[in-house]
């Protein structure tokens, strides 16, 4: 089963600021918080991963409360090409195999 | 990253037969890993290809509908075997980057099975 849930579907203009939540409400000390991106008829792309607090790169941020129980992935002034399906999986790094459980991943489609 | 070979890209069967995936990888890695993606569903981890070992399956999938092989350490295949029209799925396999959460995909295998 996933350890995640997640918006089914998000909708947003290009330009926009779009921030996608994930719950994780049974997430173990020692799992991370990692992200993934897939357009159709590809594989997933990883986008950012993290611990706790702000995790920041060129794509994304990630923002992780203190309790760890969710997060969020931002994805600041979209355009049309970040159309696409974006997964939350929690899992340890450390753990093989134990970690690649994806859940439903939210919709995103970025208007004109 | 990486850079994942996957053959055939596509490919369809008839149901009874057989179809071998390749996954090939520019590196040499200790795990690699095969997925299935159902028209319009998420992934789904089938199995854990160790080189030198046999590959451990999740739960719902085994070894002789899902054959594995692992030769050396940058190629793998997946078997699906006897295939009906439920297994038309998109087959991946993927390699972990820096850590195990972080991975690397290939292209995929689109099957489709009439």
């Amino acid at each position: 089963l996933a350890k995640t849930t997640q918006p089914i579907s998000m909708d947003s203009y290009e330009g926009q600021e779009v921030n996608i939540t994930c719950s994780h409400n049974n997430i173990a000390t020692n799992d991370y918080i990692t992200w993934y991106q897939q357009f159709p008829s590809q594989g997933p792309r990883f986008i950012i991963q993290g611990y706790k607090t702000k995790v920041t790169n060129e794509v994304a941020s990630l923002f992780i409360p203190a309790d760890r129980k969710s997060s969020t992935l931002s994805l600041p002034r979209v355009s049309l090409s970040d159309t696409a399906v974006y997964y939350c999986l929690v899992g340890d790094i450390n753990q093989a195999g134990t970690a690649l459980i994806f859940g439903k991943g939210t919709t995103l489609s970025v208007s004109s | 990253s990486a850079v994942i070979s996957q053959k055939p890209s596509r490919d369809i069967c008839q149901r009874g037969t057989s179809l071998t995936i390749q996954c090939q990888v520019d590196s040499q890695v200790t795990m690699m890993f095969w997925y299935r993606q159902q028209p319009g569903q998420s992934l789904t981890l089938i199995a854990t290809a160790n080189q030198g070992s046999e590959a451990t399956y999740e739960s719902g999938f085994v070894i002789d509908k899902f054959p594995i092989s692992r030769p050396n350490l940058t190629f793998s295949t997946l078997t699906v075997s006897n295939m009906s029209p439920e297994d038309s799925s998109i087959y991946l396999c993927s390699v972990p980057v820096s850590s195990y959460n972080e991975q690397f995909f290939g292209p995929g295998t689109r099957l489709t099975v009439l």
